[in-house]
């Protein structure tokens, strides 16, 4: 079982949709959450961090169930511009380990 | 603007050859990482350093050695590059080991053909 599972993708929606991406992960020991954003071709950036109480920033809003080890993104009004591959992002911060990345999931928005 | 670094963008080589790829920051963050991604998949770590002189392997088996004799560098060498190492190799840093993330370099794109 891989660490970290993302929605297969691809997500195709209209301008102006409202999308959400669901992400599971395995180690309950698992201590921080990111959402990265990535570009075709392009190295991951950090799109928001994923607390317990749930975070939004403008028309992202992040969701974090540590009991069902589940995280989720949520896009309302997407635009064009969102287009890219969303990566679920966990981190054990542990000694020996690092930042462990779902395999992503990618968003078209078409007009 | 970046803050860190990775050198070349782009690089096509042939088979056989050593090849080092560069990665630098001015962050002054302690830890730094490589990772390997392959088009549409996954990023796999394949070396971490917790500060100088300190590296280790990570989770994907590579043929690749690196080295940390500067807090600020961390490149990444192929003895003997082959076609199965093609690949976009991405150079992350962090100052917490994570806690808020990691800053990711653009990459570098490898061809070895």
């Amino acid at each position: 079982r891989k660490e970290v599972e993302q929605d297969p993708g691809p997500f195709n929606v209209p301008e102006g949709a409202t999308v959400a991406f669901n992400c599971t992960y395995s180690n309950s020991a698992s201590q921080s959450f990111f959402w990265y954003r990535q570009d075709c071709r392009k190295e991951p950036k950090l799109l928001m961090s994923v607390y317990s109480s749930g975070n939004e920033d403008g028309r992202f809003t992040a969701q974090l169930n540590r009991a069902s080890q589940y995280i989720s993104l949520l896009i309302r009004d997407s635009k064009l511009s969102d287009s890219a591959t969303y990566l679920c992002v966990v981190n054990l911060y542990q000694a020996g380990t690092a930042l462990i990345f779902g395999k992503g999931t990618t968003l078209s928005v078409s007009s | 603007e970046a803050d860190i670094y990775q050198t070349p963008r782009y690089l096509v080589i042939g088979t056989g050859k050593k090849i080092t790829l560069e990665c630098s920051q001015t962050m002054g963050h302690d830890k730094m990482y490589w990772y390997q991604q392959d088009p549409g998949m996954e990023l796999h770590l394949i070396h971490y350093s917790y500060g100088v002189n300190s590296t280790e392997k990570g989770d994907l088996s590579s043929e690749s050695t690196v080295s940390r004799i500067r807090t600020e560098h961390f490149p990444l060498t192929l003895e003997s590059a082959r076609p199965s190492h093609t690949s976009q190799y991405l150079c992350a840093s962090s100052f917490d080991g994570g806690n808020y993330g990691y800053t990711f370099g653009s990459g570098t794109r490898l061809t070895v053909v």
